[in-house]
């Protein structure tokens, strides 16, 4: 079954404004990845965050995870129209990395 | 200098043909992947080789056969190809830590098939 699920499913903000998107996950992990696509393009690697972190930090992104809760959030701040995308969290639980749905962001200049 | 590179980015083809997607890494990395993204964007592994050994192959129909000639390449081989294989199809590379480190992923292949 599929390890992480997103939400919202779509996000639509205006620039300037902050986007925060959750994952959730079933079983245990070493790790938790976000990544992002841009529309016809391959997956960028944002940000990991390991299951001892509670929260990282990269620029404009903040990551949390709560392994309690089995979620995590990444909150892109001060939200730019180049930040429209697709953002998949990504768990690696020792054997493969397994990806959300993915949330698409729009970015309203 | 492009790390992860496919080719074709774009596959047409008919039903019931054999074709084959490339793809190169330069990163130097052991691992690499291929991944499959539906319509609804999904992302799905479907075969991952470390030093050209065959480490995860998932639940995909045999028509699949991935071929690492060595660490820097992974070709996907489809026979008879079916209209559910269109897709866009993703290779991905990573550092020795399979899981753990960084996947870098090439720009895809959409393959349609009519």
């Amino acid at each position: 079954s599929q390890q992480g699920e997103e939400d919202p499913q779509a996000l639509s903000i205006q620039e300037g404004e902050n986007a925060t998107m959750n994952c959730s996950y079933k079983t245990s992990i070493n790790n938790l990845q976000w990544y992002r696509q841009n529309s016809g393009r391959g997956l960028v690697h944002l940000i990991l965050i390991r299951s001892n972190e509670r929260e990282k930090h990269s620029g404009r992104l903040r990551v949390t995870l709560d392994t309690s809760k089995k979620s995590s959030s990444l909150l892109i701040t001060a939200s730019r129209a180049a930040d429209t995308a697709s953002y998949f969290c990504a768990t690696d639980s020792g054997s493969r990395l397994t990806f959300g749905e993915g949330t698409q962001l729009t970015v309203n200049p | 200098d492009t790390a992860v590179s496919q080719t074709p980015k774009y596959l047409v083809t008919q039903m019931g043909n054999d074709k084959s997607i490339k793809c190169e890494q330069n990163l130097g990395h052991d691992t690499m992947y291929w991944y499959k993204q539906d319509s609804k964007k999904f992302l799905k592994i479907m075969f991952s080789y470390n030093n050209k050994e065959l480490i995860i192959n998932e639940t995909v129909p045999n028509r699949f056969s991935p071929k690492s000639p060595d660490k820097a390449h992974l070709n996907l081989h489809i026979n008879s190809l079916e209209l559910g294989d269109s897709a866009v199809y993703f290779c991905a590379s990573s550092g020795p830590n399979a899981w753990t480190d960084t996947q870098y992923f090439g720009p895809g292949t959409r393959l349609t098939v009519l």
